[in-house]
């Protein structure tokens, strides 16, 4: 079976730089989509990572390392409007499909 | 572009009543994906397509539920009888490429209240 964690919530106040994990076992793993959603809305792409590594965009980086089963999303200069869930998605079944984590609920405050 | 289209964005039932959920994918697009969201789940896949052909529908929970897709612009999921665990988010999703190669697309979502 697919087996994907990350925290349920988060909180951090703005400005700051908050990581959030995402732990992985998964067969067939061909890669990591984070999606950031708001509340009542649509998942939207934030990152993808298929080799380990660092990938930066802006406020936002991601990292994956395969031999341990794990990323993170890293936010910097945290902002109110980043208050969000974040979702973490492995490519599973050999890339056939995408299965996501529950997400992580991040609160930002002043 | 418009979009990942879907209607209704909200729907109320009552328990027995047949639903049907539509999607418009984003033109070019040739993988169209239904996923279901609850709180106790998270977003859970239950049927992709390509090419207007079903792929994996093992994600589907049962006989209850049906998908569909005609033709490259459009395509419904069914739940005949609906029952109150039905109550959910549904998403469609499109993609350029496949779940490993290209990022997917959201619509707005249906929230499916079934009483």
């Amino acid at each position: 079976g697919q087996n994907i964690d990350q925290p349920t919530e988060m909180t951090a106040t703005e400005g700051a730089i908050v990581q959030i994990n995402c732990t992985y076992q998964t067969s067939g793993f061909n890669g990591l989509f984070w999606y950031q959603q708001h509340a009542g809305e649509a998942p939207t792409f934030l990152s993808y990572n298929v080799l380990d590594g660092l990938e930066e965009k802006g406020r936002f980086s991601s990292f994956l390392s395969r031999s341990k089963g794990y990323s993170y999303l890293l936010l910097k200069e945290l902002q109110m409007k980043d208050s969000a869930s974040y979702l973490c998605a492995c490519v599973t079944g050999g890339g056939n499909k995408l299965t996501f984590g529950t997400g992580t609920q991040l609160k930002v405050e002043l | 572009d418009a979009g990942v289209i879907q209607s209704p964005r909200h729907e109320v039932t009552e328990m027995g009543q047949e639903v049907t959920l539509r999607c418009k994918p984003i033109s070019g697009h040739d993988y169209l994906f239904w996923y279901r969201q609850t709180m106790m789940r998270g977003l859970e896949l239950l049927i992709y397509f390509n090419n207007n052909v079903p792929i994996d529908d093992s994600g589907m929970p049962e006989d209850r539920f049906s998908a569909k897709m005609p033709n490259a612009s459009f395509s419904t999921l069914k739940i005949q009888p609906s029952e109150p665990r039905d109550s959910a988010v549904y998403f469609c999703a499109s993609s350029l490429w496949g779940p490993g190669e290209d990022t997917q697309y959201f619509g707005p979502g249906t929230r499916l209240t079934v009483l």
